[in-house]
């Protein structure tokens, strides 16, 4: 069974569009991070929310962490050809005793987004 | 500043050759992780190394599979013995380790070695 599940799996729209992705869980994480990564490249980290309801702004990129801290969302707004990519949902589930950030993160399988002129 | 650097980037073996991939982490960071990534199941965890500590290889098949990071030189992931399962991109990852608490410790992921085995 998969942690994250990410949604829409494929996601084709015309430039200006503005399109919404979505990771979700039925488990508990203390943090998400959202990467995007370009074929034949390494993925990119965009931001870590770590708030329940957590608002986050990059540019035309907005992400949102649920209330409950088990599903978030990425929405893009007037889409450009430069923002195709494959967009990953990333976590670190919560250890019971420890707050650590560090080791494994676990992916979700990505959103693909194709953004045409 | 150099990033997490990856060679080769394309690697071709033949069933039952070995397969050495190096990482070179990002300046200052002690901490490496790989991962590999297929298309029909993303990007799976392997193993987290610090210098010279083998932290966590719960991802990694026990067989046929190692990896290190010694104290000097390049983190290397060999895989002994491939088979044409093992084609993948391998990706390796490094963070500096320093613990924060907004969810920090950033993981920054080097281009990957596209493996392809005949």
């Amino acid at each position: 069974t998969q942690l994250l599940e990410q949604s829409p799996q494929f996601l084709s729209i015309q430039e200006g569009e503005n399109l919404t992705v979505y990771c979700n869980s039925s488990s508990v994480f203390s943090s998400l991070q959202w990467y995007r990564q370009e074929p034949g490249e390494g993925p990119v980290l965009l931001v870590t929310v770590v708030t329940g309801g957590e608002v986050k702004k990059l540019k035309r990129l907005t992400f949102q962490f649920g209330d409950a801290r088990k599903d978030s969302s990425l929405h893009i707004t007037a889409a450009q050809t430069g923002d195709t990519g494959l967009y990953l949902c990333a976590v670190r589930p919560i250890q019971l005793g420890r707050g650590s950030t560090l080791g494994r993160l676990y992916f979700g399988r990505g959103t693909q987004l194709t953004v045409w002129p | 500043n150099a990033g997490v650097m990856q060679n080769p980037r394309h690697l071709v073996r033949r069933r039952g050759q070995e397969a050495r991939l190096r990482c070179s982490p990002m300046k200052g960071h002690s901490h490496v992780y790989w991962y590999r990534q297929l298309p029909e199941e993303g990007l799976k965890f392997m193993v987290y190394l610090q210098k010279e500590n083998i932290i966590d290889e719960s991802g990694m098949p026990k067989e046929r599979f190692s990896a290190e990071f010694p104290k000097e030189g390049p983190s290397i992931l060999r895989i002994q013995q491939v088979v044409r399962g093992d084609s993948a991109a391998y990706f390796c990852a490094s963070s500096s380790g320093r613990e924060t608490g907004q969810g920090g410790n950033e993981q920054f992921f080097g281009p990957g070695t596209r493996l392809t085995v005949l």
